[in-house]
């Protein structure tokens, strides 16, 4: 059973740029979150879904970040533009409410370097 | 709000020696508690998780047990190895958003041969 894809390992871009992440959340899972990871401010919940919609996106750190979910399957996240600050590795997750389990599974990560 | 706190890291052991990881938390309501692994270049595992108070998860060797009388789940092991190695996070789910983890800070565990 395929668990939570995150496709790209690492993303480079330039400062400026606009970058978009991908994730293919377990299928069945009504939930899909979005972490951030970095060594100064450790795991940060960016954003939830909830079959398809946004629930909390109070951890967005501003405008220049979204993310959408236009299906069960797929979600993004975009930077736009990007900087240096933005550098981190990011972590998409998926639950299910069915059989009371909320246990998150997460994906290998996108290890993101903007120049 | 609710909280997890953990013990600041690094923890380093020698192979074998007994590990405890402490994790308290603060929590309206009765959440489940997890522990999740980080080994490196890689994304959190689901290690053991405790849904009701008295609980005891376990895997791998891997212990907690979810004390309601002292806000606790202490991560315990009798005999690391050092493929054991890795970042432990503490989690707990938050009142009213039943799929949401609040996650404390993470502590890395090193193993030495």
């Amino acid at each position: 059973d395929a668990g939570v894809i995150q496709s790209t390992r690492h993303e480079v871009t330039e400062m400026g740029q606009e970058v978009t992440l991908r994730c293919k959340p377990i299928s069945g899972h009504d939930y899909l979150f979005w972490y951030r990871q970095t060594m100064m401010r450790g795991l940060e919940l960016l954003i939830y879904f909830n079959n398809n919609v946004p629930i909390d996106d109070s951890g967005m750190p501003e405008d220049r970040f979204s993310a959408k979910m236009p299906n069960a399957s797929f979600s993004t996240l975009k930077i736009q533009p990007s900087e240096p600050r933005d550098s981190a590795v990011y972590f998409c997750a998926s639950s299910q409410t069915s059989g009371g389990s909320n246990t998150q599974y997460f994906g290998p990560g996108t290890r993101l370097t903007v120049l | 709000g609710d909280s997890v706190t953990q013990m600041e890291g690094p923890v380093t052991l020698s192979e074998e020696a007994f590990l405890t990881i402490n994790c308290t938390y603060t929590a309206t309501g009765y959440p489940s508690l997890f522990w999740y692994v980080q080994y490196p270049g890689e994304g959190l595992q689901l290690l053991l998780k405790a849904t009701k108070a008295d609980d005891k998860g376990s895997n791998k060797g891997f212990e907690a047990t979810y004390r309601k009388e002292t806000t606790s789940f202490h991560l315990e092991k009798g005999s690391v190895q050092v493929s054991d190695s890795a970042v432990y996070f503490c989690a707990l789910s938050g009142y009213g958003g039943y799929n949401k983890l609040i996650f404390g800070a993470g502590t890395r565990l090193a193993v030495h041969p």
